[in-house]
Formats: C-alpha cells, sequence, structure tokens
C-alpha cells in the first residue's frame, strides 16, 4: 500500500482564483490520478497523470482548467483555475497500480467557492 | 470494464453480518471485482478483491458465484465505523494502469 497526503485539506476561495492542489506520495508509483467528487455524488476522474509525460484528460475535463504536473515519481500538483461556485468539490489524489492493480487515495481536498 | 449494479442504500443492525451485493453479469474471463468503501469526509479505502475463489482478510469476505455473475460482500459484525458508502468494481488485472472508474454504490449504514 502507501500513504498519501494531501494539501490543502480544505479551503475556502474566491470565484476567479486559483488553488493548486498537492499530492505527496511515500513510495515511488507509476500512475497517478484526480478525481472530483460533487457534493452527494460518486467520484469522476479528471485525469491520469505519469511522470515525464503529459497527463491525460478525460471528457469534460481540459488542461487550462485543470493545468496538473507530475515532476516526480512520489509528488503532483493539480490546480484548479479561475474557479467559480460550480468547482465546489472534494479533489482525490490517487495513487496505482500496487498488488493485483488495487489503487489507493488520499484523504482529499474540500473546495468551497464564494 | 464490466459494468456493475448495487442497491442504492441497506441498512444494518450493529454487531450482525453487512451482506452487500453486487450484480456483474458481463463480466470477463479476465476481470476482477474490486470493493472500495468511503466513509464520510474521507477519501475511498480498498477492502477486498477477488477473480473467482472466495477471499477473506481482516476486513471483509468476497463471495463470488460459480459463473461470476455477481458477488456479495460480506461485514461480518458490522459496527457504527462502518457506515460509509460501498463500490463494487470490476475490471481486468492488466488494467493496472488504467483508473477505477466508480458507480454509485450502496450507502450502507449501521444502526445502533
Amino acid at each position: 500500500s502507501a500513504v498519501i497526503s494531501q494539501k490543502p485539506s480544505r479551503d475556502i476561495c474566491q470565484r476567479g482564483t486559483s488553488l493548486t492542489i498537492q499530492c505527496q506520495v511515500d513510495s515511488q508509483v507509476t500512475m497517478m490520478f484526480w478525481y472530483r467528487q460533487q457534493p452527494g455524488q460518486s467520484l469522476t476522474l479528471i485525469a491520469t497523470a505519469n511522470q515525464g509525460s503529459e497527463a491525460t484528460y478525460e471528457s469534460g475535463f481540459v488542461i487550462d482548467k485543470f493545468p496538473i504536473s507530475r515532476p516526480n515519481l512520489t509528488f503532483s500538483t493539480l490546480t484548479v483555475s479561475n474557479m467559480s461556485p460550480e468547482d465546489s468539490s472534494i479533489y482525490l489524489c490517487s495513487v496505482g497500480p500496487f498488488r493485483a492493480g488495487a489503487q489507493y487515495f488520499g484523504p482529499g481536498t474540500r473546495l468551497l467557492v464564494l | 470494464d464490466a459494468k456493475t449494479t448495487q442497491p442504492p442504500s441497506m441498512d444494518c443492525a450493529e454487531g450482525r453480518a453487512a451482506n452487500l451485493p453486487c450484480n456483474h453479469s458481463t463480466i470477463s474471463g479476465n476481470e476482477y471485482v474490486y470493493w472500495y468503501r468511503q466513509i464520510h469526509s474521507q477519501g475511498p479505502q480498498y477492502i477486498i478483491h477477488g477473480l473467482k475463489n472466495n477471499e477473506t482478510n481482516e476486513m471483509a469476505s468476497l463471495i463470488i458465484t460459480e459463473d461470476r455473475k455477481s458477488s456479495t460482500l460480506i461485514l461480518p459484525h458490522a459496527t457504527l465505523r462502518d457506515t460509509a458508502v460501498y463500490y463494487c468494481i470490476v475490471r481486468a488485472l492488466n488494467s493496472g494502469n488504467t483508473p477505477l472508474v466508480f458507480g454509485k454504490g450502496t450507502r450502507l449504514s449501521v444502526i445502533a
């Protein structure tokens, strides 16, 4: 398994601003994934981040809105740009694969945009 | 990855076994069944996975039918701390570099 931390754990932001979320893993991992969980909803994948290459975004998510960095095998950042209230969500970092393809998740970052 | 169907919610009395069903009738031969849970305000937590044999670990047991079209996650002695949304996910073992896709899951409420 892996121990994953995220910073900040929560934030309240004004519309039009940007927030960068950090994800740190205690071991080297091949793949890092970023998910969004809107209030009362399930998890939705934003993008996949592989070290040394551009992130791959899912339909409905674009790099200009959610730029991602993956400078090494233990760290990644997700920026939520030009925020609006609709961006209020929990943002989760996930890593894998581990034994038999399991994925592990960070504690999440709770974002409220006013 | 095959699609799964779970009941939206279930209740269970504290101390009793919680049996959470999952249908995955289109599962392929190389696809595993994974279970995760998400306790309120936390990230999803891996519970268990299996291919065709029943599996047990310190958290739960996984019973997979012989035709592999359905499975049941069993929490043998549910506690209030087991209240969470439980997700059943089916995917191929060699898709480890692709992310998990979450459905709506089952919201389990453990009642004192």
